[in-house]
């Protein structure tokens, strides 16, 4: 089993509709919680990142943290076709290192 | 700031030739990575430094991988001989500080090709 589990899409939305994703993981030594996001044919780019349980806003963009369920989410309010890319959960452990999930693709459509 | 270098942007090659990528990472970073992305497995770790020193290689695949980082501006992921099965992107990725939150910064990626 892997250590983080995220569905790979992909998921299609009209655009304004609210986008949901989500990532489980099983180590409990996972203490930050970031989401990337990778356009097409480009490198990964930090979205956001929290480390408690509860929720966290950035503009459009809400993450969200449940260590009691190891369930993490990302909801992107009011989608825009520039939306469209791939979003991947990132579990950091004390170092620094960066466990990724599969990553989910998202496509949001006019 | 020019961000992550990586060259080439694309090599195609053939099952046992020697493979070569390149990347530069943003100048004042103190560590660099290199991560390997495929359909199947993911985003993974391959190998990171810190102040151009090796500190975990446990990621690399096999003995066919090697890297190098012999100053601070350049570093290297050689694959050699190469084999169909490492068809994937690689990414240099770099960062400043040791904290668990400093932010890592991705190259644009080198797609590989092996035939």
């Amino acid at each position: 089993q892997k250590e983080v589990e995220q569905d790979p899409g992909p998921l299609s939305v009209p655009e304004g509709a609210i986008v949901s994703l989500n990532c489980t993981y099983s180590n409990s030594a996972f203490q930050y919680f970031m989401w990337y996001r990778q356009y097409s044919r480009k490198g990964p780019e930090l979205l956001m990142y929290t480390y408690s349980s509860g929720n966290k806003e950035d503009g459009r963009f809400t993450a969200q943290v449940d260590k009691s369920s190891k369930y993490i989410s990302l909801f992107i309010r009011d989608s825009q076709p520039s939306d469209s890319a791939t979003y991947l959960c990132a579990m950091v452990e004390s170092w620094g290192k960066l466990q990724f999930g599969a990553g989910t693709q998202v496509v949001v459509t006019p | 700031d020019a961000g992550v270098i990586q060259s080439p942007r694309h090599e195609v090659t053939e099952m046992g030739q020697e493979v070569t990528l390149r990347c530069k990472p943003i100048s004042g970073h103190d560590y660099l990575f290199w991560y390997r992305q495929t359909m199947m497995r993911g985003l993974e770790l391959l190998i990171y430094f810190n102040n151009n020193v090796p500190i975990d290689d446990s990621g690399m695949p096999e003995d066919r991988f090697s890297a190098k980082m012999p100053n601070a501006s350049f570093s290297t992921l050689k694959i050699q001989p190469s084999e169909p099965r490492d068809s994937a992107v690689y990414f240099c990725a770099s960062r400043r500080g040791s904290g668990s939150l400093d932010t890592q910064y991705f190259g644009p990626g080198t797609r590989l090709t092996v035939l």
